[in-house]
């Protein structure tokens, strides 16, 4: 089956910086690659979501890209501010699977 | 997504007691699945269901764990005897239609204490 890893698990940069979280997956089949962006307590929310037909994709401060001969996508997020501090989960799933698998997450905090 | 619903949000049960997790899809969403979430861990699959059938519970453990989303009403994650193990966050999402060309939308989570 699918196994997803992800790294950092945590992650400090200072505000307006640059931030880059990285996802390697296992399963060549996976076409579809969503981020999901999870505040203390609260339920995790898709951000931004890739599909491999694409290599990139850029929705303002954050963009995602695929390189899918190395089996390995990363999350960007340019000027960060306080409100991107969270926690944030990549996921791989294929058009025939009934799941998602999700890494294990990057907790990401924004110094003022 | 305050569309899906999961009641109650908070649990407590003693060690052998069962625990019941209520889910309702947001409306028109007919997809439903389950996750665990331990403490500073990630969301790991337990289980997917349509209305009246289970699709995939290739992640939910072998013994004491049940799920169903009856043609009427929410779906229901069922843990009978429970242990301390079992302390987590349990959430449900759903979609409307196939996950990988849909958004998976979670609900608030039901946070389960095994004392």
């Amino acid at each position: 089956g699918e196994n997803v890893e992800q790294h950092p698990s945590t992650l400090s940069v200072q505000e307006g910086d640059s931030a880059v979280i990285k996802c390697t997956y296992s399963d060549s089949a996976s076409n579809y690659f969503p981020w999901y962006k999870q505040e203390l307590g609260k339920r995790p929310q898709l951000i931004i979501d890739i599909r491999s037909n694409v290599g990139e994709k850029k929705d303002q401060r954050i963009a995602v890209t695929l390189n899918k001969t190395a089996k390995h996508f990363s999350l960007h997020i340019t000027e960060t501010q306080p409100e991107d501090s969270a926690v944030y989960f990549c996921a791989a799933g294929d058009s025939s699977a009934s799941k998602i698998i999700f890494g294990s997450g990057t907790r990401l905090s924004i110094r003022p | 997504n305050a569309g899906v619903m999961q009641n109650p949000r908070h649990l407590v049960r003693r060690r052998g007691q069962e625990a019941r997790l209520r889910c309702s899809p947001m409306k028109g969403h007919s997809h439903v699945y389950w996750y665990r979430q331990l403490p500073e861990e990630g969301l790991k699959f337990m289980v997917y269901l349509q209305k009246e059938n289970i699709i995939d519970e290739s992640g939910m453990p072998k013994e004491r764990f049940s799920a169903e989303f009856p043609k009427e009403g929410p779906s229901i994650l069922r843990i009978q005897q429970v242990v301390r193990g079992d302390s987590a966050a349990y959430f449900c999402a759903s979609t409307q239609g196939a996950l990988s060309y849909n958004e998976q939308f979670f609900g608030p989570g039901t946070r389960l204490t095994v004392l």
